[in-house]
């Protein structure tokens, strides 16, 4: 069963928008991470947040995490047409990647 | 990523055939992944691998099976292909003593279609 529920499924924005994605988890975890995928290509990992940190920052993209609630987001923010891709939250346990649960994805489309 | 190639990158096949889906890396990792995709599933676990003789099952290994010929290959294995295995299959590698040590590494993908 899938570790990490997303929502929404599918989110279009005109460039220049924000873009919020969102993730829940069921168990415990050493941290989170996001992966995105181009359209039937591999995932290429995008930035990890620790359990015991709360928010962190990437460039464009800002994550925070409430492991009370067990949900995550990724913000991206200023969005381009180059953003477009799917989004997984992956939670991993170990703390080295040894085994990462992934969620269902966001499907985000960036229009000029 | 370049490191990790897959191969074939498409394949179209019939019920009952058996497949081999390869997978190598020359990152150096000694830890391995078999995923599928579907739509609206993301990605789910088949097979990993964490050195050349250890062999574990994931989430969803029935149908299939793995070979680990050395460290820098992986192969997964339908026995006999059904439909309902139609999907994108991704290998993924590892290294916990690497830097990073806690990200993932994924190749381009096999789209897989079973007739």
């Amino acid at each position: 069963s899938q570790q990490g529920e997303e929502d929404p499924q599918a989110l279009s924005i005109q460039e220049g928008e924000n873009a919020t994605m969102n993730c829940s988890y069921k168990t415990s975890i050493n941290n989170l991470q996001w992966y995105r995928q181009n359209s039937g290509r591999g995932l290429v990992h995008l930035i990890l947040i620790r359990s015991n940190e709360r928010e962190k920052h990437s460039g464009r993209l800002r994550v925070t995490l409430d492991t009370s609630k067990k949900s995550s987001s990724l913000l991206i923010t200023a969005s381009r047409a180059a953003d477009t891709a799917s989004y997984f939250c992956a939670t991993d346990a170990s703390g080295t990647a040894s085994k990462l649960t992934f969620g269902t994805g966001t499907r985000l489309q960036v229009t000029l | 990523d370049a490191d990790v190639t897959q191969t074939p990158r498409n394949r179209i096949t019939k019920t009952g055939k058996r497949i081999m889906l390869e997978c190598s890396q020359t990152k150096g990792h000694d830890r391995m992944y078999w995923y599928r995709q579907d739509p609206g599933l993301g990605l789910r676990l088949i097979y990993y691998s964490f050195d050349v003789k250890d062999i574990n099952k994931g989430e969803i290994s029935d149908g299939y099976s793995v070979s680990r010929q050395a460290q820098a290959k992986f192969s997964l294995s339908l026995e006999s292909a059904i439909p309902n295995q139609t999907a994108l299959y991704f290998c993924a590698t590892s290294d916990p003593a690497g830097v990073p040590y806690n990200e993932q590494f994924f190749g381009p993908g096999t789209r897989l279609t079973v007739l």
